[in-house]
C-alpha cells in the first residue's frame, strides 16, 4: 500500500517568513496530492491540491510543487501570518475521491 | 454547499458498551464515504471505505466485527463501535465523496469518543 512521509514534524517561523513542508510517497500509482490544514479539534480543511499532470500550483500565498519522478511534493507558504499556525497534513491517493493516505503532519507555529 | 455533518460531536461511554456515529452529506449524494481515526497528536488513519448498498472495505488491522459500518443511503453512513474499550477512545472523522462533479472529498467535523 501507499506510504507517505512528511517532514518536518514541527516548524517554527517568524511572521513574514516562508514555511516549507516536504512529503514523499511510495506508490507510483498515486496521482492526487492534497494538503490539509487542521486546527485543534476541528476537521481537516483542504487548502490546495495538485494532480500528477501538473508540476506546480499556486494560490495566493500558498504553492505546491510535485516531482513525480522523485515521488515527492512540497507545500510552500509565503509571508506567514499568525493565523497560519496549525497542523498541516499532506496526503496521496490514486485519484480525487479515492481513499487518502496521510503524512504524519507538521505542527506550524508562526511567531508574531 | 458540500456540507458533511457528524452526530454526535462527542460521546462518553462506559467500557463494554456500543456507540453509533452518524455521518451525513447534507446537500449532496455520496456513493462513497470514508471513516478515519485520529489519535491525539497523530495523523488521520483510514479505517474503512463505505460504499452505498454494499459491504464496507476495511483497512488491514481494523476489525470489521468491532467497527460495524452501514451505508444504507446516499446521504448516510454509520459507524458503530461495538464493545468499546478505553483504547478505542479517539477522534473519528468521516468524509464523503460527491457523486457528481470533481469527486472532491468533504470531511465531517469529527466525533470525539471517550471510553471510560
Amino acid at each position: 500500500g501507499e506510504n507517505v512521509e512528511q517532514h518536518p514534524s514541527t516548524l517554527s517561523v517568524q511572521e513574514g517568513d516562508s514555511a516549507v513542508i516536504k512529503c514523499t510517497y511510495s506508490d507510483s500509482a498515486s496521482n492526487y496530492f492534497p494538503w490539509y490544514k487542521q486546527e485543534l479539534g476541528k476537521r481537516p480543511q483542504l487548502i490546495i491540491d495538485i494532480r500528477s499532470n501538473v508540476g506546480e500550483k499556486k494560490d495566493q500565498r500558498i504553492a505546491v510543487t510535485l516531482n513525480k519522478t522523485a515521488k515527492h511534493f512540497s507545500l510552500h507558504i509565503t509571508e506567514t501570518q499568525p493565523e497560519d499556525s496549525a497542523v498541516y497534513f499532506c496526503a496521496a491517493s490514486q485519484a480525487a475521491g479515492n481513499k487518502l493516505t496521510f503524512g504524519g503532519g507538521t505542527r506550524v507555529l508562526v511567531k508574531p | 454547499g458540500a456540507v458533511v455533518s457528524q452526530h454526535p460531536s462527542w460521546v462518553i461511554c462506559k467500557s463494554g458498551t456500543s456507540v453509533k456515529i452518524e455521518c451525513r452529506s447534507l446537500d449532496f449524494q455520496a456513493t462513497t464515504m470514508f471513516w478515519y481515526r485520529q489519535f491525539p497528536k497523530q495523523s488521520l488513519m483510514l479505517m474503512a471505505t463505505s460504499n452505498e448498498g454494499s459491504k464496507a472495505t476495511y483497512e488491514q488491522g481494523v476489525e470489521k466485527d468491532k467497527f460495524l459500518i452501514n451505508h444504507a443511503s446516499l446521504t448516510l453512513s454509520t459507524l458503530t463501535v461495538t464493545s468499546a474499550h478505553p483504547e478505542d477512545s479517539s477522534f473519528y472523522i468521516c468524509s464523503a465523496v460527491r457523486s457528481l462533479g470533481r469527486n472532491e472529498q468533504f470531511f465531517g467535523p469529527g466525533t470525539r469518543l471517550t471510553v471510560l
